[in-house]
């Protein structure tokens, strides 16, 4: 079965700053890793999208990387904005269903 | 385009009651996730349902259930329902059998009195 874990599980930072969140998943037979971001009490909004053959993909101040054979995702956000502040959120899909870890809780204080 | 709608938006039951939640997903799409989000928790897997047939379920017990109809659009149904099924429970809707990006909805929060 697999397992998605994601690092840290809070991180607060002042406004300007670029933050890296980190998302690992045990196995490595996946179609691809997507990351979404969640407001408190809201449904997930899609950021990016990564399918298993591709390395990065990258939207605005975000830019997200794959490395399949190790099992590791991370999201780069630059300049970071009191807008970004959300849970952030990584899921794996594969042939069997579609797997999130426990996402990481980012505070941009302005 | 409209996205993924689902409804009720809110549903408040009492204790052994059943409910009934529901998942129109992006027109084309033939996926559809479910997913419950008990408050402060992670997403845990429901369901997943492809072109009609149940592909995959979580670890939840057998009172969660749902179907898929041909239109793509699919229900989950929550009998005897307790206490601790109070939740956000979201679906999510793709093509390709989950190769391709998924999209929310915004949720049904169900609370059980």
């Amino acid at each position: 079965k697999q397992e998605v874990t994601q690092i840290p599980a809070a991180l607060s930072v002042p406004e300007g700053e670029n933050l890296v969140l980190n998302c690992s998943f045990t196995d490595s037979a996946i179609y691809n890793l997507q990351w979404f971001r969640q407001d408190p009490g809201k449904g997930l909004t899609s950021l990016l999208l990564i399918q298993s053959s591709q390395r990065e993909q990258t939207s605005g101040r975000l830019n997200a990387s794959l490395d399949k054979s190790s099992g590791r995702s991370t999201l780069y956000i630059a300049a970071s904005q009191p807008g970004d502040s959300a849970t952030y959120l990584c899921a794996v899909s594969n042939n069997n269903d579609m797997r999130f870890g426990a996402g990481t809780r980012l505070t941009v204080k302005p | 385009e409209a996205g993924v709608t689902q409804s009720p938006t809110h549903l408040i039951k009492t204790r052994g009651q059943q409910a009934t939640l529901r998942c129109s997903p992006i027109s084309g799409h033939t996926s559809v996730y479910w997913y419950q989000q008990a408050l402060g928790l992670g997403l845990q897997f429901l369901l997943w349902y492809d072109e009609g047939e149940e592909r995959n379920r979580g670890n939840f017990p057998p009172r969660f259930s749902g179907r898929q109809f041909p239109n793509y659009s699919s229900e989950l149904n929550v009998n005897a329902l307790e206490l601790e099924d109070s939740a956000l429970y979201l679906c999510a809707s793709s093509l390709g059998r989950g190769r391709t990006e998924a999209f929310f909805g915004q949720g049904t929060r169900l609370t059980v009195v």
